[in-house]
């Protein structure tokens, strides 16, 4: 098993494109979620999947699009990067609704907006 | 609502002992899960406790006291490694997994 993956690694963007970061798992894990953390902070949620189907927005979902067509995939929109949306991203999955289960994090994109 | 309190930073020697507290206020608790993440590299689960009292893994345990709304992770015979940020992280009935804003532990020879 991968676990969870996330592509790219790095990236650079300029204010206003848009972009989307990939993230896959291949446990079968219903429950998916982005963190976005910031220099010397902890991990805030951004979006959120119980399942195949069904997203919804966590504590900072503004500027952020997310959807979940297969279990295995949850990418995350950026509509138009803005400086503040510099920080590192987290992909998380886990078996079910991320109560009791652990969460397994792939290993981050680091992402510049200029 | 939601909140969560950790110390900032802590910092012990090796061998030693070390807690680190955590209080939530979280609507529909379920339980409160701990976990470790090194300077560049992505947070791994240490534990999770789901009924009051203790959990022990290894040279780690964790506690909770649901009347208290507190919880505490336990590190023993500290080493080198053991240098990371620390979070608690309080599930609830949301799905949502809401983390604190971590505690740096440094642990000196």
């Amino acid at each position: 098993n991968a676990g969870v993956t996330q592509t790219p690694k790095f990236q650079v963007l300029k204010t206003g494109q848009s972009m989307t970061l990939q993230c896959a798992q291949d446990m079968n894990h219903e429950y998916m979620s982005w963190y976005r953390q910031d220099p010397g902070m902890g991990l805030r949620l951004i979006h959120y999947s119980v399942g195949a189907g069904i997203t919804d927005q966590g504590e900072v979902p503004n500027g952020y699009n997310v959807s979940r067509s297969t279990t295995e995939d949850f990418p995350l929109r950026l509509l138009s990067a803005a400086p503040s949306q510099t920080s590192v991203y987290f992909c998380a999955s886990s078996k079910a609704s991320g109560s009791i289960d652990e969460q397994f994090f792939g290993p981050g994109t680091r992402l510049t907006v200029l | 609502g939601q909140s969560l309190e950790q110390p900032s930073e802590v910092t012990a020697v090796e061998g030693a002992i070390v807690q680190i507290n955590c209080t939530y206020q979280t609507s529909g608790f379920y339980g409160l899960s701990w976990y470790q993440q090194h300077d560049g590299g992505a947070p791994t689960f240490l534990s999770y406790n789901g009924l009051d009292g203790l959990e022990e893994t290894g040279r780690f345990s964790s506690f909770l006291s649901r009347s208290d709304s507190y919880g505490y992770l336990l590190l023993q015979e500290l080493q080198m490694k053991d240098s990371a940020s620390y979070f608690c992280a309080p599930t609830s009935n949301t799905g949502k997994l809401i983390f604190g804003q971590g505690t740096t532990l440094q642990v000196k020879p």
